[in-house]
């Protein structure tokens, strides 16, 4: 596509339950990135995947939080057991490989209550 | 480890400059900047890589000081859309992976 695609664009959850945030990257970027941005806050780096090499998840807050990319592409975060803590909005970005810039997506506005 | 911008906010009028700093205790191998408007996706601005090279947008000015682990941000000639939160990212050697200041606030008043 043109653009970096998030879905949903906002999800409201009960505490406790599992959520899915999917992105789509834009064709061709080998690099996917997740970011969280709570309210007025800056970017807080989750994890980065880097074509076929084992992503980098040391932004990761706890073992709830989980990502896959599958065949290079789309990316799905996981979080389970969803707090309070969790509500952000969580940012998707792609990239080609190397020195280029980052695309973000619209972001998934998460409600946790 | 986050790198740390100054200021936290500026207000300018219209056709005023400004320019926004940047700076790491880490070696880096590229700055990142980006502006976010106010619900919307953060922007790509530009991007200065260790050795000199830059890619952005014609209209943007910034530099890179490898020595001091700075950059700088310079907008020039203000316009009411250059409002919002710009971000500088930096990269540690070659990582791929940015790691965001926590944002400066630009408001252009008319």
């Amino acid at each position: 596509g043109a653009g970096v695609s998030q879905s949903p664009s906002n999800k409201v959850t009960e505490k406790g339950k599992d959520v899915e945030l999917r992105c789509d990257p834009i064709s061709g970027h080998t690099a996917l990135y997740w970011y969280r941005q709570s309210l007025g806050q800056g970017l807080e780096f989750l994890i980065y995947f880097q074509g076929n090499s084992a992503p980098d998840k040391s932004g990761l807050p706890s073992d709830r939080f989980s990502a896959e990319r599958t065949g290079g592409s789309v990316s799905t975060l996981t979080i389970q057991r969803t707090q309070q803590e969790d509500s952000a909005v969580y940012l998707c970005a792609s990239s080609l490989a190397g020195a280029d810039g980052y695309t973000f997506g619209s972001g998934t506005r998460l409600t946790v209550v | 480890q986050q790198p740390v911008q100054s200021p936290q906010a500026v207000i300018l009028r219209e056709g005023e400059d400004a320019v926004i700093n940047c700076s790491s205790s880490k070696a880096l191998y590229s700055v990142h900047w980006y502006r976010q408007k106010h619900g919307e996706a953060p922007v790509f601005l530009m991007i200065l890589l260790k050795g000199g090279e830059q890619k952005g947008h014609e209209k943007i000015s910034a530099s890179f000081n490898e020595k001091k682990q700075q950059s700088s941000l310079y907008l020039t000639a203000s316009q009411l859309s250059y409002s919002g939160t710009y971000f500088c990212g930096t990269e540690g050697s070659n990582t791929g992976k940015l790691i965001f200041g926590q944002g400066t606030t630009l408001q252009v008043k008319p």
